[in-house]
């Protein structure tokens, strides 16, 4: 299976600070054919479904604030957060969806300061 | 709009088995996978496997084989999910969500719509 790492576990960023998150995969996902990286970065809040931010790793899905960016390629991801809100508080996973079995990683649980 | 709306929070005892619903609705049903995924308490989500209902094709995550089973009902653009065997470690919020086709090299594959959850609590 392709486990993916998350770092750090946790968080804690004062509001309008510059909020980063890594991902890793033990395998690459990206797939040489069309170039894209099968990772996907979503937000949970408590007692809600994941919402998805970013799809081949770096495409923002429609409605996420631009204070949100998704980068890198291969094996190695990162989320950031330019200017951090009181709402972006939340547990961030990334997920690859390049082999099955799809996995997720273990979670960055994002706080304010 | 898209919605996913699943069955409500289940109690099972040890070795029954559960079957959990997803009504969808503001799609075409046939077009996209639904994809089952679960989360235990304070733990990060776990993809369990998919459905495609235009053909039935299923692909189950290897942990859940022959313990799982993903269908649909076409009439009713509804999904569901049996899990059977319960055990305490099945205890979770199983989720429901609608994925892309992935059937072309610039086709979306990731999970974007979800249903709201449902509970399952194993105890005996």
């Amino acid at each position: 299976d392709n486990v993916l790492t998350q770092s750090p576990d946790s968080l804690a960023v004062s509001l309008g600070e510059r909020a980063t998150i890594n991902c890793k995969s033990s395998q690459s996902v990206l797939y040489s054919a069309n170039n894209k990286n099968y990772l996907a970065w979503y937000q949970q809040k408590p007692g809600q479904p994941p919402k998805l931010l970013f799809y081949w790793a770096s495409t923002r899905e429609s409605g996420v604030p631009d204070r949100f960016s998704g980068s890198g390629s291969g094996t190695d991801f990162t989320l950031t957060i330019s200017s951090l809100q009181a709402d972006d508080v939340g547990v961030y996973y990334c997920h690859q969806y390049d082999s099955f079995p799809y996995t997720f990683g273990q979670g960055t649980k994002l706080e304010i300061k | 709009q898209v919605q996913l709306v699943q069955s409500g929070a289940e109690v099972k005892k040890p070795g029954a088995s559960v079957k959990v619903s997803c009504k969808t609705s503001g799609y075409i049903f046939t077009s996209y996978p639904i994809t089952w995924v679960r989360q235990a308490p304070g733990q990060g989500p776990e993809w369990m496997g998919w459905i495609r209902p235009y053909t039935g094709n299923t692909n189950y995550a290897q942990k859940f084989q022959g313990r799982v089973t993903m269908t649909t009902d076409t009439s009713t653009d509804t999904a569901y999910m049996e899990l059977r065997s319960l055990t305490s470690d099945d205890t979770a919020v199983y989720f429901c969500a609608r994925s892309g086709s992935g059937s072309c090299l610039g086709c979306r594959v990731e999970a974007d719509y979800w249903g709201q959850g449902t509970r399952v609590t194993v105890s005996s």
